[in-house]
């Protein structure tokens, strides 16, 4: 069964400072997808960034971009010139690309990121 | 609105008593997914339909649950003799199957607090 760690309960940074989470995760799969998902307070969860294994290039999407080591397994998450909006819980998430699992999505226990103005 | 949908969003019951969520997923999405979420913690799986057949049940889903998605549309997850031990958050997700790394929708959950 596959595990995904997040080591950093909470995080803090300064409003327009850069922040990274950690996120480990372990499979004997080769193929697979990971995820950061965002959880602001009482809203639903939306995802933030998707890296698919097959792809040496790290995603990236406007201030938030990942570092991708597949042989270390990690999957680190950067946000740059953080926001006050960026202020919730972030998970990190692992799927496998094979159909027959359904899609289903493994959490890390996640890790609060507060942003101080 | 045509995000997932969960109601009611939030349920307080007596220890004991029997209580049912909906969830209404996106229309053209034929995978539906329930997560329970506790304080603090990250999401873990539940059971997963690919329209109107569940595909799957983890172990953390006990004889007490049941969840159904009729006709392959809006799903319901029953809990019954409620323990304080299910007050959690429960999240509906819904994705489409085709297409690689095709992203799930959640909806805003269903709080349950059971005394």
């Amino acid at each position: 069964a596959q595990t995904v760690t997040q080591s950093q309960p909470e995080m803090s940074v300064q409003e327009a400072e850069t922040v990274t989470l950690s996120c480990t995760y372990d499979t004997s799969e080769s193929d697979y997808y990971l995820f950061w998902y965002k959880q602001p307070p009482s809203r639903q969860m939306i995802l933030v960034i998707r890296q698919e294994a097959y792809k040496q290039q790290n995603a990236t999407e406007n201030r938030f971009s990942v570092n991708f080591q597949k042989a270390a397994k990690s999957f680190s998450l950067k946000i740059s010139d953080s926001q006050l909006g960026d202020a919730a819980m972030y998970f990190c998430a692992y799927r496998s690309a094979q159909d027959a699992a359904g899609n289903k999505l493994t959490f890390g226990g996640g890790t609060r990121v507060l942003v101080k103005p | 609105d045509t995000g997932v949908s969960q109601n009611p969003r939030h349920k307080i019951t007596k220890r004991g008593q029997n209580v049912t969520f909906r969830c209404d997923p996106i229309s053209e999405h034929n995978r539906l997914y329930w997560y329970r979420q506790t304080l603090g913690q990250g999401p873990e799986f539940l059971t997963y339909f690919q329209n109107e057949a569940q595909l799957e049940k983890s172990r953390l889903l006990s004889d007490r649950f049941s969840a159904e998605r009729p006709k392959g549309s809006f799903s319901t997850l029953e809990i019954q003799r409620t323990e304080q031990g299910d007050s959690a958050m429960y999240l509906c997700a819904s994705s489409q199957r085709t297409g690689m790394g095709t992203e799930a929708f959640f909806g805003q959950g269903t709080r349950l607090t059971v005394v």
